[in-house]
């Protein structure tokens, strides 16, 4: 079946540790999307990307870092620089027409202990 | 620059009763108007979408949202509702400004009672 496979569901991070969150997609999508989610925020631009070797910063870019090597990967990289990484983590691709929906993966809710 | 605004933070409703979700858009350009439906711990589904055409839209579960472009609103509404559509639901906005982007509502939290 394909889809958006996030791993893994639940993290744990000691204060100053870099971690990084998987993002895989079997869709043939070209582009892929970042957000972080907070209680009674909604959703959260972090990264996109349109295109393989290319990305871009969305709203909250601050602390996050990506790489697309690979049409099918996006991982996203939370480092010590985020100052409240705590949240719930949605990778989303869809085809880069404007009219298309997004497809979410399950999400990784990362927690700093 | 576009934005969105979901009027209610949480709506209780009964089951079996009717219930709109409202979700009201403000953009400079044509938009591409969506809604989605997060259950615990998920990620987002789509629940339906408007492009162009007929202004009212119908979706999966039951549920339909109308376009209505000078109030600038595309509310979500279901006649009748199940326990299981207890679940959080964020309108978005599709539109090009200095470059394609989807801008997603705070959410609602839609909490069936019985």
């Amino acid at each position: 079946d394909g889809g958006i496979t996030q791993s893994p569901k639940y993290l744990f991070r000691k204060e100053g540790q870099n971690v990084t969150l998987s993002c895989e997609q079997n869709l043939n999508h070209d582009a892929m999307y970042w957000y972080r989610q907070d209680p009674g925020q909604g959703l959260r631009l972090i990264y996109y990307s349109q295109i393989v070797n290319d990305f871009q910063k969305g709203d909250i870019a601050e602390g996050y870092s990506v790489s697309r090597e690979k049409k099918e990967s996006f991982p996203l990289t939370v480092t010590s620089a985020q100052k409240n990484p705590t949240a719930f983590y949605l990778c989303a691709s869809s085809l880069p027409q404007k009219n298309t929906e997004a497809f979410f993966g399950q999400g990784t809710r990362l927690t700093v202990v | 620059a576009q934005s969105v605004t979901q009027l209610d933070s949480q709506v209780p409703v009964f089951e079996e009763a009717p219930v709109e979700l409202r979700c009201n858009y403000s953009s400079s350009v044509s938009v591409y108007l969506f809604w989605y439906v997060q259950y615990p711990n998920q990620g987002l589904q789509l629940l339906l979408k408007y492009l162009s055409g007929s202004t009212l839209v119908k979706g999966i579960n039951g549920f339909e949202a109308e376009f209505n472009k000078s109030q600038t609103s595309f509310h979500l509404r279901k006649p009748s509702v199940h326990i299981s559509d207890t679940a959080e639901y964020f309108c978005a906005v599709s539109a090009f400004s200095g470059g394609f982007k989807t801008i997603f509502g705070a959410g609602t939290r839609l909490f069936v009672k019985a």
